[in-house]
């Protein structure tokens, strides 16, 4: 298995454009999350997903992020519009209920710089 | 409210010296505590559980629920050790309640 897969792994854009970051759990996992990594607040969650539906946005900053996950194989986090702001490392993570949900597997995460 | 606080961003010690990466949480009930830890130019993965009480890397961590705390220690640091470590709270009984992390200290070790 290669882990959770994430893409791209770096996405350089300008203010105002639409970002979307992908993410690819562990086969048979249930639960996804998506967090964002800065200096100042270190590693935040998100949202999270159980069997495909979200369960708690409430870590979401702004409307100007989404996330879905439309199957158990594929989640997507998109940014619209973009801010410098936002500029951070995004990680996703899988993990089971049936195993050990406290082991989260991460992906690479997604470096994104926005000037 | 589930809070895990990591006070040191950044924690220098030589090689062979002990090291403590201090963590306190606050959570009424009973908790689990846990230590990820992200090498340079790898994942983030977990390093150990307090329930496991067990040894990894030559790192250890007691929970101390008197001081709310759930430090990490090694007596002799390697430069190895050197990357970004992260507490981690798992709080409720429902076993599908996600993870609280701190935000998270860089251990440099220095040769």
């Amino acid at each position: 298995d290669a882990g959770v897969i994430q893409s791209p792994r770096h996405e350089v854009t300008e203010m105002g454009q639409e970002v979307t970051l992908r993410c690819k759990p562990i086969s048979g996992h249930d639960y996804l999350f998506w967090y964002r990594q800065t200096m100042m607040r270190g590693l935040e969650l998100l949202i999270y997903f159980n069997n495909n539906v979200p369960i708690d946005d409430s870590g979401m900053p702004e409307d100007r992020f989404s996330a879905k996950m439309p199957n158990a194989s594929f989640s997507t986090l998109k940014i619209q519009p973009s801010e410098p702001r936002d500029s951070a490392v995004y990680f996703c993570a899988s993990s089971s209920l049936t195993s050990r949900i406290y082991e989260q597997y991460f992906g690479p995460g997604t470096r994104l710089t926005v000037t | 409210a589930q809070r895990v606080t990591q006070p040191e961003k950044l924690l220098s010690v030589f090689k062979g010296a002990p090291v403590e990466l201090k963590c306190n949480y606050s959570y009424s009930g009973s908790p689990e505590l846990f230590w990820y830890v992200q090498y340079s130019r790898q994942r983030l993965q977990l390093l150990l559980r307090h329930i496991s009480r067990e040894s990894i890397k030559g790192f250890t961590a007691d929970l101390n629920k008197g001081e709310t705390s759930f430090h990490l220690k090694k007596p002799f640091a390697q430069e190895e050790d050197s990357a970004m470590y992260y507490c981690a709270l798992l709080g409720g009984n429902s076993g599908n309640t996600p993870l609280v992390f701190g935000k998270g200290t860089r251990l440099s070790v220095i040769a």
